[in-house]
């Protein structure tokens, strides 16, 4: 079964720029996450879809950040237009999303970006 | 604010010993309890998880949770330089919304 896949690995852009990240999740997989992970620090979500429904946006920063997941399956995740303190590693993660004792989330390797 | 502390650590293990690593959680309305490792410049892979009062061993893995006092642990056993990385302990409430603490680095000494 493969897991989840996410876009770019790296990315570095100047301050005021925009950009966006892609996710896959793993397949039949419902419930899809964004995470953000500041160095040192443990992931904080961002966001939380099931289907293509938004659960959670709560702690999303929605003056610059946005994310949609049109079809049930892939995402996106943009910063428009990103700061300095948004440099982090931003992780996708999904689960199942029945209705089970635990619903196990399993991250993909996460884009690593860096605003100067 | 739901909140989940760890010691930053580092943790330092010989080789063979066991390593403790302990988190406290403040939301009594928590349902689920993970452990997450993480090495450098990775993504956090899953260990174990619990929800019972009490222990479950996994291989060299043993968590532990105490409803009550708030507190999760994880007991390595047999310690190897393999598992130096950080850990994660990861908290579970309505939605299935994960609570990270800010992680335990091991470090085990050959």
């Amino acid at each position: 079964e493969a897991g989840v896949a996410q876009s770019p690995r790296y990315k570095i852009i100047e301050k005021r720029q925009s950009v966006a990240f892609w996710c896959n999740p793993i397949s039949g997989h419902a419930t899809l996450y964004w995470y953000q992970q500041i160095l040192g620090q443990g992931p904080k979500l961002l966001i939380q879809f099931q289907n293509n429904g938004v659960v959670d946006d709560s702690q999303l920063p929605k003056d610059r950040f946005s994310a949609e997941r049109l079809k049930g399956v892939d995402s996106t995740l943009k910063i428009q237009p990103a700061k300095l303190e948004d440099s982090a590693v931003y992780l996708c993660a999904s689960s199942r999303g029945n209705r089970v004792a635990v619903d196990t989330q399993y991250f993909g390797p996460g884009t690593r970006l860096t605003v100067l | 604010q739901k909140e989940v502390e760890q010691n930053s650590g580092p943790l330092s293990v010989p080789e063979g010993a066991i390593a403790s690593l302990n988190c406290t959680y403040s939301d009594r309305g928590s349902q689920s309890f993970f452990w997450y490792r993480q090495y450098s410049g990775k993504s956090p892979e899953l260990i174990m998880f619990i929800y019972s009062n009490g222990d479950k061993e996994d291989g060299r893995f043993t968590a532990q949770l105490n409803k009550a006092s708030q507190y999760v642990s994880l007991l390595i056993r047999d310690s190897q330089p393999s598992d130096s990385a950080t850990y994660l302990c990861a908290v579970t409430y309505a939605g299935n919304k994960l609570t990270f603490g800010g992680g335990t680095r091991v470090l085990v000494k050959p």
